[in-house]
């Protein structure tokens, strides 16, 4: 069973730094490309980021290019998400999700179940 | 950048009713590159259909995606009590981004 767990979140103050993690098992971690999608209170679903299985892609959204930073540790079977210069519109559930190889990492098919994330003074 | 807009916004409907939600393209898209979410409050979103028209493992059949170019649906034929609310389609674009539209809520007539 693939099992997706994201821990890290929490209370920040604006400009503040915070680090998401999300633990993965069930699968073999290497071979998928992972990202994150953040949804902010009472609102829809934005993608974050994304990376390949080998960590040698990586993809952002402009909302946080040059603020978070994705990363992933293969041997751990644990991504990560270090997010600084954090800003209220940053305040969000933020999900890690695995990306289905088949159709080219197109679509999100295992999903964790999210860790919040406040920035507020 | 592709924008998704669905509609409608919000559709009410009464159980065993046929649901149809929209999801338009701002421009014309690969088909195999559009996918579609269920989110139930309090939980993560799951995978209802991906490539436009394949169901994802353990989806019931009464969920059906079609469509192409710039306009796709995701039918429900008969609404169970379980498929009441909010749907998200999603589009992957060839710079490796990711859209996804605002969300269409069902909610009971």
């Amino acid at each position: 069973e693939v099992l997706l767990l994201e821990s890290g979140g929490g209370l920040v103050q604006p400009g503040g730094s915070l680090r998401l993690s999300c633990a993965a098992s069930g699968f073999t971690f290497s071979s998928y490309a992972i990202g994150w999608v953040r949804q902010a209170p009472g609102k829809g679903l934005e993608w974050v980021s994304s990376i390949s299985g080998s960590g040698g892609r990586t993809n952002y959204a402009d909302s946080v290019k040059g603020r978070f930073t994705i990363s992933r540790d293969n041997f751990r079977s644990m991504l990560e998400l270090e997010m600084n210069s954090l800003r209220g519109e940053d305040t969000a559930v933020y999900y890690c999700a695995t990306l289905a190889r088949l159709l080219g990492d197109s679509y999100f098919d295992y999903w964790g179940q999210g860790t919040p994330v406040a920035v507020s003074s | 950048e592709v924008v998704l807009t669905q509609s409608p916004g919000t559709l009410s409907l009464s159980p065993g009713e046929r649901a149809t939600l929209s999801c338009r393209a701002s421009q014309s898209i690969i088909s195999r590159y559009l996918a579609w979410y269920q989110q139930k409050p309090g939980q993560a979103p799951r995978l209802l259909i991906y490539g436009a028209t394949s169901r994802a493992t353990g989806i019931p059949d009464r969920f059906t995606g079609s469509g192409s170019g710039t306009d796709f649906t995701l039918t429900i034929s008969r609404l169970e009590p379980e498929d009441f609310t909010v749907y998200y389609c999603q589009h992957y674009d060839s710079s490796a981004r990711f859209t996804f539209g605002p969300g269409t809520k069902v909610d009971v007539k």
